[in-house]
């Protein structure tokens, strides 16, 4: 089936503008995440939806990044008056969640994100 | 919050050579530790990964170690070919209905034919 997908592929933006990163997790999976990327770094983890609600958004840098999953299933990072140290991919993974899984995280392409 | 080490930051081997790349984590909670391969500009694609209930595992040229005592874990590649170039990551998790993945800074693993 269908992978993790992410819109746009490449988001380039001018401080203090305001953008919206899309992710189509995989369908099924309740657990959807999102991490950041910056070069030569692993992903580090920003919030973790279960469902529609999240429930850990503890990655999150700052009030100006923000995250919905009004449906349980699309889900939008949302950032506002961007500065140049958001620049990064932005990646966003799902996974099947139940009692006694060890959820296998399916990472999307990302949104490589540049703030000039 | 769980940190993970992984050493080193880069590898270079001959086509036919062992890889081996090694990482600590810090939260002895931790029991779920996956490991990522991520070509150049794609996903990070897993690979292997190990349950703390287990101390080795291997899928064909790749093996993995867990040492729980000693909060580590390897990765080791056999019989490298130049399409296992790319940059790999571990990454540990403990499980309680998720997963938040602790990814480590990344191996940038490169075989020369």
């Amino acid at each position: 089936g269908a992978g993790v997908s992410q819109t746009p592929s490449n988001k380039v933006t001018e401080k203090g503008k305001y953008v919206e990163l899309r992710c189509d997790p995989i369908s099924g999976h309740t657990a959807l995440y999102w991490y950041r990327q910056s070069l030569g770094q692993g992903p580090e983890f920003l919030i973790y939806f279960q469902g529609t609600g999240a429930a850990d958004d503890s990655g999150l840098p700052n009030d100006r990044f923000f995250a919905v999953r009004p449906e349980g299933s699309v889900s939008t990072l949302k950032i506002q008056r961007t500065e140049r140290g958001d620049s990064a991919v932005y990646l966003c993974a799902s996974s099947f969640t139940g009692a006694g899984f060890y959820n296998e995280q399916f990472f999307g392409p990302g949104t490589r994100l540049t703030v000039l | 919050g769980e940190n993970v080490e992984q050493h080193p930051s880069t590898l270079s081997v001959q086509e036919g050579d062992s890889a081996v790349i090694k990482c600590t984590y810090s939260d002895s909670a931790s029991n779920y530790f996956p490991w990522y391969k991520q070509e150049l500009g794609k996903r990070p694609q897993l690979i292997i990964d190990i349950r703390s209930n287990v101390g080795e595992k291997k899928d064909q040229r790749i093996a993995v170690t867990l040492n729980k005592t000693a909060k580590h874990f390897s990765l080791h590649i056999t019989e490298t070919q130049p399409e296992d170039s790319a940059v790999y990551f571990c990454a540990a998790s403990w499980d309680s209905g998720y997963s938040t993945l602790t990814f480590g800074k990344g191996t940038m693993l490169l075989v020369s034919p």
